[in-house]
Formats: structure tokens, C-alpha cells, sequence
């Protein structure tokens, strides 16, 4: 069974750029969260999507936004980019919802300069 | 907001012994909680779940609840060098956030 999904692994945009990130998630799991994982911080939730509609969100401005297709790959995009933002973005995959088991992607590693 | 405490460590074992991880967590009525790995430039990995009081054991991983003194603590027997990672600490929350993270403990296990 194919894992999660993350495109692209990598990249480099300088401030007041936007980005745009993809989640495949496991075939056949419906909820699809983000996380933004920063060495001071830890892992922050972004939010989740649940047959494309979002179901959580958490507290980062609306710069942040993101959406779920029908096949249950998830995108999010960053506009206006600030330094800040410098971050890994990690998706998760769950059968049901993201109270608990969640399987991630190996991240998308956005430096912001 | 629920909140999760993990001391950051690093926490240095020698190979073979028990290695001992623990996370507290604020909120009494939570009622699953989970331990994530993640080694370094990785990704978390689930690798327990405990959802009672008591022990739940799995090879050589031992996960224990306590939810009258609202903590729970990951036992990691015979560690080995590969062992060495952070361990993340989760609760599901109630409010706007799904799952809430622990900053996590850098486990080294020493050869």
C-alpha cells in the first residue's frame, strides 16, 4: 500500500512570494491533515479536511489556506511569504479523522529568504 | 487548548538499557494517547497507542497510562543506537485542533 504523498520535497521562495504544496494521501483514507513542524515550536496543526470539506483549523492567519479534491488529494498554499513561514509542512493521512492514528508524509521542506 | 509536556531531554541511555520517556497532559478528559517517532530529517511515525490505564506492551516497547496523575510514559527495553530519535507525545483535542503534539525528547541511546 503506497504511503502519503508530498510534492514537492523541497524549495526556495523569497518573502512576499506564495507557494502551493501537494497531498496524496493513503488510498482510501479520507481525512487529510497539515502540520507546520518548526525546532521551536514542534509540530503546529494547520488544518484538516475531511471528504473535502475543512473540519479543523488552527491558528495561523489566513495566509494559509487550503482544500481537498474529490479524490481526497489535499493542496495548501502560503501567500504573502514571510521569513517566518521557514518550515517543514507535513501532511497526514487518516481512515477517519485526525483524532489519533495518523500516517505522515515525509514532509515538504519550505525556506523562505 | 489542551497542553502536552515533554521534557525536551536529550536523554542519553547506554545500549541495553531501559530507556524511560515521559509526557504530561492537561486536560482529565482525554481518552487516547500516542507516541510518534521521528528520526532526525524524518517524519513522525506512530508506534503506540494506549486508550487505558495500565500497560500495553508491544516488543519491546511499553506504553503506561495514568490518567489520575494525567501522565503517560513510554518504556523502551534493550535500547539500541537505533532507537535514537525524537519521541512525540499526542492527545487528541476536543476543540479546533485534532491532535496536540508534545515539542517532543530526543532519545541517544550510546554504543
Amino acid at each position: 500500500k503506497a504511503g502519503v504523498t508530498q510534492t514537492p520535497r523541497y524549495l526556495i521562495k523569497t518573502r512576499g512570494q506564495q507557494v502551493t504544496l501537494s497531498c496524496s494521501p493513503i488510498s482510501g483514507h479520507r481525512s487529510v491533515s497539515w502540520y507546520q513542524q518548526t525546532p521551536g515550536q514542534g509540530l503546529q496543526f494547520l488544518f484538516e479536511y475531511f471528504s473535502e470539506t475543512q473540519r479543523n483549523k488552527g491558528n495561523f492567519p489566513g495566509r494559509f489556506s487550503g482544500r481537498q479534491f474529490s479524490n481526497s488529494r489535499s493542496e495548501m498554499n502560503v501567500s504573502t511569504l514571510e521569513l517566518g513561514d521557514s518550515a517543514l509542512y507535513l501532511c497526514a493521512s487518516s481512515f477517519q479523522g485526525s483524532t489519533g492514528e495518523l500516517f505522515f508524509g515525509e514532509g515538504s521542506r519550505l525556506t523562505v529568504l | 487548548q489542551k497542553e502536552v509536556e515533554q521534557n525536551s531531554g536529550p536523554l542519553s541511555v547506554p545500549e541495553g538499557a531501559i530507556a524511560s520517556l515521559n509526557c504530561t497532559y492537561s486536560d482529565r478528559g482525554s481518552q487516547s494517547f500516542f507516541w510518534y517517532r521521528q528520526y532526525s530529517g524524518k517524519s513522525p511515525e506512530l508506534i503506540m497507542s494506549i486508550y487505558s490505564n495500565g500497560d500495553k506492551e508491544d516488543g519491546r516497547f511499553t506504553a503506561q497510562l495514568n490518567k489520575a496523575s494525567q501522565y503517560v510514559s513510554l518504556l523502551i527495553r534493550d535500547s539500541q543506537p537505533s532507537d535514537s530519535a525524537t519521541y512525540l507525545c499526542a492527545v487528541p483535542n476536543s476543540g479546533n485542533t485534532p491532535l496536540v503534539f508534545g515539542k517532543g525528547t530526543r532519545l541517544s541511546v550510546i554504543a
